[in-house]
């Protein structure tokens, strides 16, 4: 499995746009980069997938390098309520085990 | 209503008493997932169950066992609780072939005094 490197911490404003990086220089082909986030006091919950170049969705946008060792995850418009732990995760499609690292904290201030 | 539910969310128990933490779904999922949460060290993975009575080790199963009897539900037990199992627990589901898409329940925050 492929380890992954979050910053530990970030900081923003409401408002602003927020771009969580994760380095995963060992990443095999067979893998996928998955982002999910953790408010306090509540489950883990999945924000997006990828693979190769960009993703999007209703809550985010995913940009994964040519060489898909970095992928960076950006958040539109950031509010209090996107204040979180955000956690890059690398492994098999259908592999079942995600293990989570203690991710990215992300702090919104008003 | 797509939920995974967690019972009970809090819970304290003396050392070498037993635990029982249960967790359904109401999605038809699969695959079962309980994890636990210590400060600083993300989330481990305790046990996968694939299916009922089709259960399998993760990460850190020691001290742990698990029941799948039904597909909704899925239990975590523990047989003589220790103090360093005090901790939160996350029951997750998915669909097989969904990928890693998991849905976490609320967690149970377990002491053991």
């Amino acid at each position: 499995l492929a380890k992954t490197t979050q910053p530990p911490s970030m900081e923003a404003y409401e408002g602003q746009e927020v771009n969580v990086s994760c380095s995963h220089t060992n990443i095999a082909t067979s893998e996928y980069i998955y982002w999910y986030r953790q408010v306090p006091h509540q489950g883990p919950q999945f924000i997006i997938q990828g693979y190769k170049d960009y993703v999007v969705n209703e809550v985010a946008s995913l940009f994964i390098s040519a060489d898909r060792k970095l992928s960076t995850l950006s958040l539109p418009w950031v509010s209090l309520r996107d204040a979180a732990v955000y956690y890059c995760i690398v492994t098999d499609r259908v592999g079942y085990k995600l293990t989570f690292g203690t991710g990215t904290s992300l702090l919104v201030d008003p | 209503d797509m939920k995974v539910t967690q019972m009970p969310r809090y819970l304290i128990k003396r050392m070498g008493e037993n635990v029982l933490l249960e967790c359904g779904q109401d999605m038809s999922h699969e695959t079962m997932y309980w994890y636990r949460q210590d400060p600083g060290l993300g989330l481990q993975l305790i046990y996968i169950s694939y299916d009922v009575d089709s259960n399998s080790e993760g990460d850190i199963p020691k001290g742990y066992r698990v029941s799948r009897k039904k597909r909704e539900h899925f239990s975590l037990i523990l047989d003589s609780a220790k103090t360093n199992q005090t901790s939160v627990y996350f029951c997750a589901s998915s669909f097989t072939n969904s990928g890693n898409t998991l849905y976490f329940g609320e967690g149970s925050r377990l002491i053991v005094v």
